[in-house]
């Protein structure tokens, strides 16, 4: 199993510039969902699918930030224009109300450090 | 709004010695489920307890849900350093989806 798929996995733009991160979920997982992580803290959610209906978009900053998961596997997530307190890692997870470990249980992928300079 | 509170934020230990961690929710939890994320890496799951006072062992890990379903904690005997990371609990709420995270406890072992 490859696992939750995360490209690219360091991006350093300047501010103002566009930049999008794509994440390819475990194979049958449902829900996706995007966080940001901040050094030093946890990860703090910006938007959660389920399949291909975003159900919890309330932190994603909208006026720059959108996301997408169209059919409901692989998603991407956009930042346009960034600014410097975007500067971050962007973590993709994957989860099903059916697994072995217990129900919606998250498989984190490595992760796309940001930094915008 | 819920909210889980973990602590201490930094525990450092001696190899050897043992180390806890201590998650604090306002709201009753449906279920917590602990994480433990290496330095430069991602947070990668442990454990998912369910019922009220439960406790599992996972070889040198302890992990205990309150009667009440509100308060965890994560004992590790005789810390290596294997175990350096960060260690995070997060929680379901109302929402069976809606995972409560606190803000991670470090663990790390003095030279």
């Amino acid at each position: 199993e490859a696992g939750v798929v995360q490209s690219p996995r360091y991006k350093i733009i300047e501010k103002k510039q566009p930049v999008a991160f794509w994440c390819n979920p475990i194979s049958g997982h449902n829900t996706l969902y995007w966080y940001l992580q901040n050094l030093g803290q946890g990860p703090e959610l910006l938007i959660r699918y389920e399949n291909e209906e975003a159900v919890d978009d309330s932190q994603l900053p909208k006026d720059r930030f959108s996301a997408e998961r169209l059919k409901g596997v692989d998603s991407t997530l956009k930042i346009q224009p960034a600014e410097l307190g975007d500067s971050a890692v962007y973590l993709c997870a994957s989860s099903s109300s059916r697994q072995e470990s217990g129900a919606n249980v998250l498989t984190f992928g490595a992760g796309s450090r940001l930094t915008v300079l | 709004g819920q909210q889980v509170m973990q602590i201490p934020q930094y525990q450092h230990v001696q190899e050897g010695e043992d180390f806890t961690t201590y998650c604090n929710s306002s709201t009753t939890l449906s279920n917590i489920q602990w994480y433990k994320q290496r330095p430069g890496g991602h947070p990668v799951f442990l454990i998912q307890l369910v019922k009220s006072g439960e406790v599992k062992k996972q070889k040198r890990l302890t992990f205990q849900f309150g009667e009440a379903k509100k308060n965890s904690s994560l004992h590790i005997t005789a810390t290596q350093t294997t175990d350096v990371g960060t260690y995070f609990c997060a929680g379901h709420g109302d929402s069976n989806y809606q995972l409560i995270w606190g803000a991670g406890t470090k663990l790390i072992i003095k030279p």
